[in-house]
């Protein structure tokens, strides 16, 4: 299993471009995730979906758009860049099974800088 | 809103002491509590998980307790090593499919 992987890695954008930042995973979890990791700020929930084609907002959503047409994909669209997103994304997936929850994996992250 | 808390935010310590990284939060709600390791510009690893039913878990040099009725759980290290050095952050999962993060423990284990 290659877990969940992120691309790209790296990323500069300059203010009012957009793009789509990629999170797959393969071990068939319902529940995926993105957050964003600021200095000072710790980890906050920009979106999150609990399966295909269902999505909710988390803490910080708004700047952001998310879909989830496939168990395994989970993009997240920068629709207009601000300098006020660059941050550390990180991906996350999870089984979820009623009430209780299992281990949350994060992918490798995807540092944005918006100039 | 659930808050976590973690002290202390940075702790040094010689090559091979036992520790204790603390980590508080607010509502005591929750479905589990996971700890994390995270390596400077890395993603996040998970070390233990522990459910609301369980007191604590186990693995290797590891081991993670929680209260829920106080709120706290605490992560000992055995045996530090400086491999260990990184920072470690615990989440807890409340009602909404949410994780909530404390802002991390870094730790700094010197030979």
């Amino acid at each position: 299993n290659a877990g969940v992987t992120q691309t790209p890695k790296f990323q500069v954008l300059k203010t009012g471009q957009s793009m789509t930042l990629q999170c797959a995973q393969d071990m068939n979890h319902e529940y995926m995730s993105w957050y964003r990791q600021d200095p000072g700020m710790g980890l906050r929930l920009i979106h999150y979906s609990v399966g295909a084609g269902i999505t909710d907002q988390g803490e910080v959503p708004n700047g952001y758009n998310v879909s989830r047409s496939t168990t395994e994909d989970f993009p997240l669209r920068l629709l207009s860049a601000a300098p006020s997103q660059t941050s550390v994304y990180f991906c996350a997936s999870r089984l979820t099974s009623g009430s209780l929850s299992y281990e949350q994996y994060f992918g490798p992250g995807t540092r944005l800088t918006v100039t | 809103k659930q808050e976590v808390t973690q002290i202390p935010a940075a702790l040094s310590v010689p090559e091979g002491e036992n520790l204790v990284l603390n980590c508080s939060f607010t509502d005591s709600a929750i479905y589990n509590l996971q700890w994390f390791r995270q390596d400077p510009g890395k993603g996040l690893t998970s070390l233990l998980l522990i459910q609301s039913s369980q007191r604590e878990q186990t693995s290797g040099r590891l081991n993670a307790s929680l209260d829920k009725s106080s709120g706290r759980s605490t992560l000992y290290i055995a045996a530090s090593q400086p491999g260990d050095s990184a920072t470690y952050l615990c989440a807890v999962h409340n009602a909404g499919n949410m994780l909530t993060f404390g802002g991390g423990t870094r730790l700094m284990v010197k030979p």
